[in-house]
């Protein structure tokens, strides 16, 4: 069935320090990924996509990381602020056009 | 450019009342989402239109839920007969032909008394 889902419900992390955010998939046909910030009473913002054929994309302090083999998606985020502190998605692009969103993780960053 | 546009951005309706919600894309976008957000869960889908066609609807409900995106004006989403299970957030997201990125609005919080 369709099934995006993420490793750890929360993750904190002290200002300053790189955070990992984790996600698995389970369509491997899927071609498209994306990850999503939420914060409270706002809708997901865009962070960063990557392409089935890539492995590997990289932004302003963000990169994500795409292992096909074991179907596993990452977002690092590098030097977290707590600006960062929000629910992370990831979102894996489905058939038709529609995107399938993961459980969500909770980062809270600590001064 | 004005992004994606919902309203109202808050709603309370009685248990059997209808509640519409609408959602304005952003300009030039002909793909519109509807997604249904219980608190501390992720996005569920519901239905994928183009103007004036439902591409997906997958996600919504059978019953009493339905959604439309006319030609002319903004993507309604329709509950009728709402029940408390129905309090929810519901977004919208837009995005161009042809580009995978999908853009959200703030969302219409929907509270069934």
């Amino acid at each position: 069935g369709e099934s995006v889902g993420l490793h750890l419900p929360t993750l904190s992390v002290q200002e300053g320090d790189n955070s990992i955010i984790n996600c698995a998939y389970s369509n491997s046909a899927s071609d498209y990924f994306i990850w999503y910030k939420q914060e409270s009473g706002k809708g997901p913002q865009f962070i960063i996509d990557i392409r089935s054929n890539m492995d590997k994309r990289q932004g302003q302090r963000v990169t994500v990381l795409l292992n096909k083999t074991v179907k596993h998606l990452s977002l690092q985020i590098a030097a977290t602020q707590p600006g960062d502190s929000a629910v992370y998605f990831c979102a894996e692009n489905y058939e038709g056009g529609k995107l399938i969103f993961g459980q969500g993780t909770e980062l809270s960053v600590k001064p | 450019n004005a992004g994606v546009m919902q309203n109202p951005r808050h709603l309370v309706r009685r248990r059997g009342q209808e509640a519409r919600l609408r959602c304005s894309p952003m300009k030039g976008h002909s793909h519109v989402y509807w997604y249904r957000q219980l608190p501390e869960e992720g996005l569920k889908f519901m239905v994928y239109l183009q103007k004036e066609n439902i591409i997906d609807e997958s996600g919504m409900p059978k019953e009493r839920f339905s959604a439309e995106f006319p030609k002319e004006g903004p993507s309604i989403l329709r509950i009728q007969q709402v029940v408390r299970g129905d309090s929810a957030a519901y977004f919208c997201a837009s995005r161009q032909a042809n580009t995978g990125e999908l853009f959200f609005g703030e969302g219409s919080r929907l509270t069934v008394l």
